[in-house]
């Protein structure tokens, strides 16, 4: 089955800096690469989403690009906010088959 | 408002006391699924529905159990729960049947504590 990695487990950065959160996932059948963004006391909501017939995708200040040849896919969030702390997620999933999580990434923007 | 609804938020229990978490969601999704989330572990599966009658294991489905009698409602069943089951979980949902990837929809959590 799938099995995504997600890289690094813990990020602080100063506000207005950049954040990269990388994954990779094991299975090339994998299609869809949603990233979801967890804030304190609430469930995971989405933020981003890629399909593998994209190669980059953006929304304001936030951009997801993914390299199917590797295996992976990363997460850009530009001039990082206070508001931008949070736990982030990526998933892998294809057609029919559950989203598989990594095991989350804990961004600190540092005002 | 669309919305994935959990009860309770939040629960002590102690050791082999049947506990049922409820889910509910009003987006007419066909796709439902139970996560638990633990430190340094991330969001791993326990079960999911992909239509009314139709459950499947995820990765982790040992001591639950789930039912989808109604294509709303996907309650988690933990019959005999141990404290390893202390967690928190997540219901969430999807639309699904041919646009299996879309945008999960998760409820705000269910912090459950084992004695």
């Amino acid at each position: 089955g799938e099995n995504v990695e997600q890289h690094p487990s813990t990020l602080s950065v100063q506000e207005g800096d950049s954040a990269v959160i990388k994954c990779t996932y094991s299975d090339s059948a994998s299609n869809y690469f949603p990233w979801y963004k967890q804030e304190l006391g609430k469930g995971p909501q989405l933020i981003i989403d890629i399909r593998s017939n994209v190669g980059e995708k953006k929304d304001q200040r936030i951009a997801v690009t993914l390299n199917k040849t590797a295996k992976h896919f990363s997460l850009h969030i530009t001039e990082t906010q206070p508001e931008d702390s949070a736990v982030y997620f990526c998933a892998a999933s294809q057609r029919n088959t559950p989203l598989v999580f990594g095991k989350g990434t804990r961004l600190s923007v540092i005002a | 408002e669309a919305q994935v609804t959990q009860n309770p938020r939040y629960l002590i229990t102690v050791t082999g006391k049947k506990l049922t978490v409820t889910c509910s969601q009003n987006m007419n999704h066909e796709y439902m699924s139970w996560y638990r989330q633990d430190p340094g572990l991330g969001l791993r599966q326990i079960y999911y529905s992909m239509n009314v009658e139709v459950t499947d294991k995820g990765d982790v489905p040992e001591g639950y159990k789930v039912s989808r009698k109604e294509k709303r409602n996907f309650p988690l069943i933990l019959e005999s729960p141990s404290p390893n089951q202390t967690s928190l979980y997540f219901c969430a949902s999807r639309r699904g049947q041919g646009a299996i990837n879309t945008e999960a929809f998760f409820g705000q959590g269910t912090r459950l504590t084992v004695v």
